[in-house]
Order: C-alpha cells, then sequence, then structure tokens
C-alpha cells in the first residue's frame, strides 16, 4: 500500500477527447507532482502543488492542466492532446515539496493518444 | 547533457551475484534517492541519503558528495530484484528532482 492511488490506470484516447486524470494521497503530504515519462527517457517533472497553490510547472504545453482542490486530491485535465503525449503518468506526493523529502509515487496512468 | 548520469543502462545477472549500479550527477544537492520501478510502472523509494552509507536488507547505498557519485549495491541477487532502478537528485534550491534514465536490472534464476 503506497497510499498514493492513481485512476484510471490505463486510458486510450483519440486527439480531441478530453479526459481527466485523478491522483489521492492518503499520507497527510502537503506536496504533490505530476510526472511523464516516456520510454527511454528520465522521469520529467510537469507540476507541483503545495497546500493547494501550483508552486512548479514546466513549461508544460496547455493542453495539460491542473487542478488541486485540496491537499489530498490533485488532477491532470487533458484535452486537444497529441500522439507523442503518449507516455505514463505519474503522480507523487511528498511531506513537504522540497527534494529533501522522499516522495511517496502512484501506480501510474498509461496514456495513449491515438 | 542530463545532470545526472547513471551506469549501466542495462544488466544482466545470475542469481546470487552481487550487482552494483553506478550515479553520477553535475549539481550540488540537499539529498540523492533511489528508486525501483517494476514492471507496470509503479515507482517505490528504496533510500534517501545526503552522505555516508545506507543499508537496508541487501541493499546498500553508498554516496560520495566530493566525487559528485553514488553507487547502489545488491547482494545475493534474486530474481524478484529485477527491475529499472532510478537515480534522482534534489539540488540545493528549488523543488524539483533531476532523474536518471535509469539502469534495467534483469536476475536470471
Amino acid at each position: 500500500e503506497t497510499g498514493v492511488t492513481q485512476t484510471p490506470r490505463h486510458l486510450v484516447m483519440g486527439m480531441t477527447n478530453k479526459k481527466s486524470l485523478k491522483c489521492e494521497q492518503h499520507l497527510g503530504h502537503n506536496a504533490m507532482y505530476w510526472y511523464k515519462q516516456s520510454a527511454k527517457k528520465p522521469l520529467e517533472l510537469m507540476f507541483v502543488y503545495s497546500l493547494e497553490e501550483r508552486v512548479e510547472n514546466n513549461s508544460v504545453p496547455s493542453r495539460f492542466s491542473p487542478e488541486c482542490p485540496n491537499s489530498s486530491h490533485l488532477f491532470l485535465h487533458l484535452h486537444t492532446l497529441q500522439p507523442e503525449d503518449s507516455a505514463l503518468y505519474l503522480c507523487a506526493s511528498s511531506r513537504e515539496p522540497y527534494s529533501s523529502y522522499e516522495q511517496y509515487f502512484g501506480p501510474g496512468t498509461r496514456l495513449t493518444v491515438t | 547533457k542530463n545532470e545526472v548520469e547513471q551506469s549501466p543502462q542495462n544488466l544482466t545477472a545470475q542469481e546470487g551475484e552481487f550487482i552494483t549500479i553506478n550515479c553520477s550527477y553535475s549539481v550540488g544537492i540537499s539529498a540523492l534517492h533511489w528508486l525501483q520501478q517494476h514492471p507496470g510502472g509503479g515507482i517505490v523509494s528504496l533510500f534517501m541519503l545526503s552522505s555516508g552509507k545506507k543499508k537496508h536488507g541487501r541493499l546498500i547505498a553508498t554516496i560520495n558528495i566530493q566525487e559528485k557519485h553514488s553507487s547502489l549495491h545488491i547482494t545475493a541477487s534474486h530474481p524478484r530484484d529485477s527491475a529499472v532502478y532510478i537515480c534522482a537528485v534534489g539540488p540545493f534550491t528549488g523543488n524539483q528532482f533531476y532523474f536518471g534514465t535509469g539502469t534495467s536490472l534483469t536476475v536470471i534464476p
């Protein structure tokens, strides 16, 4: 039990669809993260939230829209994606939004854009 | 050039072998993390260290801050150790990690 859950685990969507990824953490952490993992590439940080406020946005295209309604839930809204957006999307949380704190990862959502 | 370099990229070992995975980084860091990712995607944090050495079961992690280098050792390897091992560093400033591309380990019975 990692304490971080993600839904759905798999998602196939067309380029004109709108879908959302959901992440929930049951660890009482203050920081939550979205990462993208593409084949043969390092994990890429997309967004960081601390106590529901976005503190980091790594030049992510606007077709990815995060939402953090409270410190336990994080969403990633997807619209008009491109095939190159196909990847594993991982959510993580940590006690505080600093790199000296251990991160706890969810199982990921495998996204395929057709 | 990636701030974090891992070697080897792929590693195949016989069960029982001693395994070493290396990580070099180019930035000043507050902490270095070793992560394990099994097929299917889930990532588990193995170690977080900022100096010296840590041991957990058959896993040992060391770091040399002056040389900007860390190693992950697995003693008496087992097929269930087969996974991708990822090195990540947290720089002094900011709140993100830099990740290596991972080392894919396969342990053959």
